[in-house]
């Protein structure tokens, strides 16, 4: 099984820029969570979906888009993207959270930056 | 809204044991996770509390305390490699991740 799959892994973009994270999962999970990490901090949550064709927004969803047309793919969308979103991304996929063992299966991350 | 304490380091000496702890507010609160971070690397699980106690999983340790909204993660012999750093993770409508506490070993 390949598990979470990220692409692409680094990205160097201007500022205004537009791009698209890529983020699939052959785990058959309901749940899939995009979270950005600064350097030496935490993970934040971006945008969260629950199943196909529902999403719902973390901590920090500005300036992020989502959509979650299957069970596999969720793809994350910056607009105008900024200083300020350069970051590793990483996305996470997991059973619903009431039959969950608490584990997040986490991609190996996308190294954004924004010049 | 959803929140979690734990410290910023800890250090401690190779082959002893640290216990690293978590304080959180949240709403349908369902368990309280732990995981793993190495530089450069993706976060990598290690326990998960649902509910109140211990559980342990070689020589990690994990402990809930739902009443007190309060967890830490215990690590026995500490090696060299455990040098990384640990989150705990809320698991409720959403999952929220703690700053992360960044542990330095001393041989």
């Amino acid at each position: 099984n390949a598990g979470v799959t990220q692409t692409p892994k680094f990205r160097i973009l201007k500022i205004g820029q537009s791009m698209t994270l890529q983020c699939a999962q052959d785990m058959n999970h309901n749940y899939m969570y995009w979270y950005r990490q600064d350097p030496g901090m935490g993970l934040k949550l971006i945008y969260y979906s629950v199943g196909a064709g529902i999403t719902d927004k973390g901590e920090v969803p500005n300036g992020y888009n989502v959509s979650r047309s299957t069970t596999e793919d969720f793809p994350l969308r910056l607009e105008l993207a900024a200083p300020s979103q350069t970051s590793v991304y990483f996305c996470a996929s997991s059973f619903r959270p009431r039959e969950n063992t608490g584990e997040l299966f986490f991609g190996e991350g996308s190294r954004l930056t924004v010049l | 809204g959803q929140s979690l304490e734990q410290p910023s380091e800890v250090t401690a000496v190779e082959g002893a044991i640290v216990q690293i702890n978590c304080t959180y507010q949240t709403s349908g609160f369902y368990g309280l996770s732990w995981y793993q971070q190495h530089d450069g690397g993706a976060p990598t699980f290690l326990s998960y509390n649902a509910l109140d106690g211990l559980e342990e999983t070689g020589r990690f340790s994990s402990f809930l305390s739902r009443s007190d909204s309060y967890g830490y993660l215990l690590l026995q012999e500490l090696q060299m490699k455990d040098s990384a750093s640990y989150f705990c993770a809320v698991t409720g409508d959403k999952i929220i991740f703690g700053k992360g506490t960044r542990l330095h070993i001393l041989p």
